[in-house]
């Protein structure tokens, strides 16, 4: 099974639209979690970190369901410069690795 | 807003060649990590070195790789003979904790082996 696991997409979806992707990990006692977005060609960019209460930052809220090892991200009233590959990233703490681990991202195309 | 900066942007080298990357991470920051991206790939964790020393590294980060904080800001990534399979966009990355803590990343150098 992947460490952390997304749906490849790609998504199209028209401006305005709502849009969730969804995201798995395979360690139950990951503790840290973040959504970067990354454009074609740059660097992966942090979005935000995943709190287990959930969390919102203007258009975009992330949720963490750790029984389900399952993290959210919403992307409400969608822009065209959201167009871009959305990275679950966990970090494993407990198996002494500290790195952060990278899903192989969730590409979005939002369309005008 | 401070930031990671990496050279080159863009190098192409022969196989067999060694290639210095090399990266100043943020001022302030004590973690510093490399990870490297194979087109169409996911972002992969290679090492991440803390007060002069490795502190954990991949499977990846085998004997022709090494990293290097000679002076105090530079970070540099040496490959020493460069393989096809190197041929990937390696990202810096720094941060002030070493986990549950936000890392930025530099733009990356990519880097061709022919």
């Amino acid at each position: 099974r992947k460490e952390v696991e997304q749906d490849p997409g790609p998504f199209n979806v028209p401006e305005g639209a709502t849009v969730a992707f969804n995201c798995t990990y395979s360690n139950s006692a990951s503790q840290s979690f973040f959504w970067y977005r990354q454009d074609c060609r740059k660097e992966p960019k942090l979005l935000m970190s995943v709190y287990s209460s959930g969390n919102e930052d203007g258009r975009f809220t992330a949720q963490l369901n750790r029984a389900s090892q399952y993290i959210s991200l919403l992307i409400r009233d969608s822009k065209l410069s959201d167009s871009a590959t959305y990275l679950c990233v966990v970090n494993m703490e407990d198996t002494g690795r500290r790195a952060l681990t990278f899903g192989s991202g969730t590409r979005l195309q939002v369309q005008p | 807003e401070p930031e990671v900066t990496q050279t080159p942007s863009h190098q192409v080298t022969q196989m067999g060649q060694e290639v210095i990357l090399r990266c100043v991470p943020i001022s302030n920051h004590l973690y510093f990590y490399w990870y490297r991206q194979i087109l169409g790939q996911k972002v992969e964790f290679l090492v991440s070195f803390y007060n002069n020393e490795i502190s954990e590294k991949s499977e990846i980060f085998d004997d022709q790789f090494s990293v290097e904080r000679p002076d105090g800001s530079n970070f540099t990534l040496k490959i020493r003979s460069t393989k096809l399979e190197d041929s990937a966009m390696y990202f810096c990355a720094s941060g002030q904790l070493s986990s549950g803590n936000t890392i930025y990343f530099g733009e990356g150098s990519w880097l061709t082996v022919v």
